[in-house]
């Protein structure tokens, strides 16, 4: 099936530090990726629709100049958290869908990011 | 404004018996729902899913009811099995596309053997 996959799987790094998170579809190609963050015992918020060769899309409240996203190829994007602070530290997933028609999104595993 | 809602946010059942998983949506727009299953420190996994124009779909022991004037969908998991033991999110998004999905906040289910 359609597999994404997500690096690195954790991070723990000091407060000013820019952490970049990448998302790979292997085995498709993913015109459309979603970044999500999860807060403990909470849901997974929509922060951005990452669009392949296009500026990425970003949910109220979520600052684009903070959260960085970049969809260079069909089967890549990334997440750059700028100067990131204690506040960021959360669990962040990326999903993509699998074609054009309405399909699932697969997910990857997640990124634990810890800021000290 | 939560548009999709689970309003348990646990549920314990015996192995062998029957899970019932509820998720509530206030958006008539949704048109596609599905239902994903997430162990601790993994990314959720897709489970089954169902389109508006149906009232059921079935997938081996898992199967999804809408009820679209109610605004109601529950997943079925029976026989329950001690693997089954995860959150388990409700999830729906609009026609046009690819969508988003919105998620509900979970429902841990435990099946204790």
């Amino acid at each position: 099936g359609a597999v994404v996959s997500q690096h690195p799987s954790r991070v723990i790094c000091k407060s000013g530090t820019s952490v970049k998170i990448e998302c790979r579809s292997l085995d498709f190609q993913a015109t459309t990726m979603f970044w999500y963050r999860q807060f403990p015992k909470q849901s997974l918020m929509l922060m951005a629709t990452s669009n392949e060769g296009s500026k990425a899309t970003y949910e109220q409240g979520v600052e684009k100049d903070k959260f960085l996203i970049n969809h260079a190829s069909l089967t890549l994007s990334t997440l750059t958290v700028t100067s990131a602070h204690p506040e960021d530290s959360s669990f962040y997933i990326c999903s993509a869908i699998p074609g054009q028609v309405r399909q699932p999104q697969h997910f990857g595993d997640g990124t634990r990011l810890s800021i000290l | 404004d939560q548009q999709v809602k689970q309003n348990s946010p646990s549920l314990s059942v015996q192995e062998g018996r029957i899970s019932i998983l509820n998720c509530d949506y206030t958006n008539s727009m949704f048109d596609y729902f599905l239902w994903y299953k997430k162990y601790p420190a993994e990314g959720p996994t897709f489970l089954i899913s169902i389109s508006s124009i149906k009232d059921k779909n079935e997938d081996g022991r898992f199967t999804v009811f809408l009820n679209k004037s109610a605004k109601h969908l529950s997943l079925h998991i029976v026989p329950s099995q001690p693997g089954d033991s995860a959150v388990y999110f409700c999830a729906a998004s609009e026609p046009s596309g690819n969508t988003p999905l919105v998620f509900g906040k979970g429902t841990r289910l435990s099946v204790i053997a």
